[in-house]
């Protein structure tokens, strides 16, 4: 069964501009979410989605912002980027249920350098 | 506020030793924890969880509520168990995916 897969691994952007990553959850997976990790802040709640609709949202601006096709695969997209959203974006699939029946399996991430 | 802390960015024992990565959280509720844990050039990965009571790869962690703590523990150390570990905290009841996360301790065994 394949893992969790984002694109690209690596992005260099400028400041203002904006960019698009992508994350194809583990094949029956509904529930895609994405995290930021920064060394500074650890790893940071961003977004949930399932069934292509945003179930839970972290505390970032509106910068920031998802979404999900019917195939379960997600995009995060990020605009007016700063120098401060520099980070490891991860992705994480799931089937969405319970707690009790439906870890986390996490993608390697995209490296997002913005200078 | 809802909180994860993991004291140790570092810890470092010998093989064979007892290891213990520490976790205290902030939470008002009950709350539901978890340890991941990514091994050299490997994906996060969830080690255990506490609703689950389970012992993996030896490691167990108990959910003290008295003293807030989620210490991970093993009675003896292996090589293969250096990582970077993160204690996480579910910041709503039933959702496994809103993590709330500590910075993570770095394991090293020594051998």
């Amino acid at each position: 069964k394949a893992g969790v897969t984002q694109t690209p691994r690596y992005l260099i952007k400028t400041r203002g501009q904006q960019v698009t990553l992508s994350c194809s959850p583990i094949s029956g997976h509904r529930s895609v979410s994405w995290y930021q990790q920064t060394p500074g802040q650890g790893l940071q709640f961003l977004f949930e989605y399932f069934s292509e609709t945003q179930r839970n949202k972290g505390n970032f601006p509106g910068r920031f912002s998802g979404r999900q096709f019917s195939n379960s695969r997600s995009e995060m997209n990020v605009s007016t980027l700063e120098l401060g959203d520099s980070a490891l974006y991860l992705c994480a699939s799931s089937f969405g249920s319970l707690v009790r029946s439906s870890p986390l399996h996490f993608g390697n991430g995209t490296r997002l350098t913005v200078t | 506020a809802q909180r994860v802390t993991q004291p140790e960015k570092l810890l470092s024992v010998f093989k064979g030793a007892p290891v213990e990565l520490k976790c205290n959280y902030s939470y008002s509720g009950s709350p539901e924890l978890f340890w991941y844990v990514q091994y050299s050039r490997q994906r996060l990965q969830l080690l255990l969880r506490h609703i689950s009571r389970e012992s993996i790869k030896g490691f167990t962690a108990d959910l003290n509520k008295g003293e807030t703590s989620f210490h991970l523990k093993k009675p003896f150390a292996q090589e293969e168990d250096s990582a970077m570990y993160y204690c996480a905290l579910s910041g709503q009841a039933g959702n496994n995916r809103k993590l709330i996360w500590g910075l993570g301790t770095s394991l090293a065994v020594n051998p």
